[in-house]
């Protein structure tokens, strides 16, 4: 079965700056997909990124982006020029590219806070 | 276009209660899954569908029934409910497989068994 590690429970970051939330994972699989969730206060989860494994390049969305390093199997996101509204809960998930009932699994999440 | 509904987004109940938690999407989604939030454990899955009529177990099924008649609707039924059952609730939909898997959530139902 997969696993996804999110070793950091808590981070923070002053407004502007740059934060890099962690994230490995665990898989026999060699087709897959990551996500990058995050969680506001409002209890909405809200899909930040996604990178398919296949894919060599490193998605980025606007001040999001990931290092995607598959042999190593770590999947961390990069915020650039941090706002107070990414403060949240950041899940990183991992789901099968091609094995229709498989389910995404969760990391246990990471609590970002930013400082003014 | 609502996306996933989930019904109620809080509800308080009594040990031994039964409830169901309702959930509806509009996007023709052949998968739907129920999760459950717990402070420190990430979400884990409780029972996941992936078609009408088609039901499976997840990570922490125990305590939790589910069906799925229809394409839209996943319901969520909570048989006898326990302290341990306190917990924040997330359905959520997908299509299987191929190229686009992206999950769409409702917004949560926390639920408090007192």
């Amino acid at each position: 079965a997969q696993t996804v590690t999110q070793s950091q429970p808590e981070m923070s970051v002053q407004e502007a700056e740059t934060v890099t939330l962690s994230c490995t994972y665990d898989t026999s699989e060699s087709d897959y997909y990551l996500f990058w969730y995050k969680q506001p206060p409002s209890r909405q989860m809200i899909l930040v990124i996604r990178q398919e494994a296949y894919k060599q390049q490193n998605a980025t969305e606007n001040r999001f982006s990931v290092n995607f390093q598959k042999a190593a199997k770590s999947f961390s996101l990069k915020i650039s020029d941090s706002q107070l509204g990414d403060a949240a809960m950041y899940f990183c998930a991992y789901r099968s590219l091609y094995s229709g009932n498989t389910p995404l699994v969760f990391g246990k999440g990471t609590r970002l806070s930013v400082i003014a | 276009n609502a996306g996933v509904t989930q019904t109620p987004k809080f509800q308080v109940l009594k040990t031994g209660q039964s409830m169901t938690l309702q959930c509806a999407q509009d996007m023709n989604h052949e998968y739907m899954s129920w999760y459950r939030q717990d402070p420190g454990m990430g979400l884990r899955l409780i029972h996941y569908s992936v078609g009408a009529g088609i039901t499976d177990q997840g990570e922490v099924p125990n305590g939790y029934n589910v069906s799925r008649s229809t394409t839209e609707d996943f319901p969520l039924r909570l048989l006898s409910a326990a302290p341990s059952q306190t917990s924040v609730y997330f359905c959520a939909s997908s299509y299987v497989g191929g190229l686009n898997t992206e999950a769409f959530f409702g917004q949560g139902t926390r639920l408090t068994v007192v």
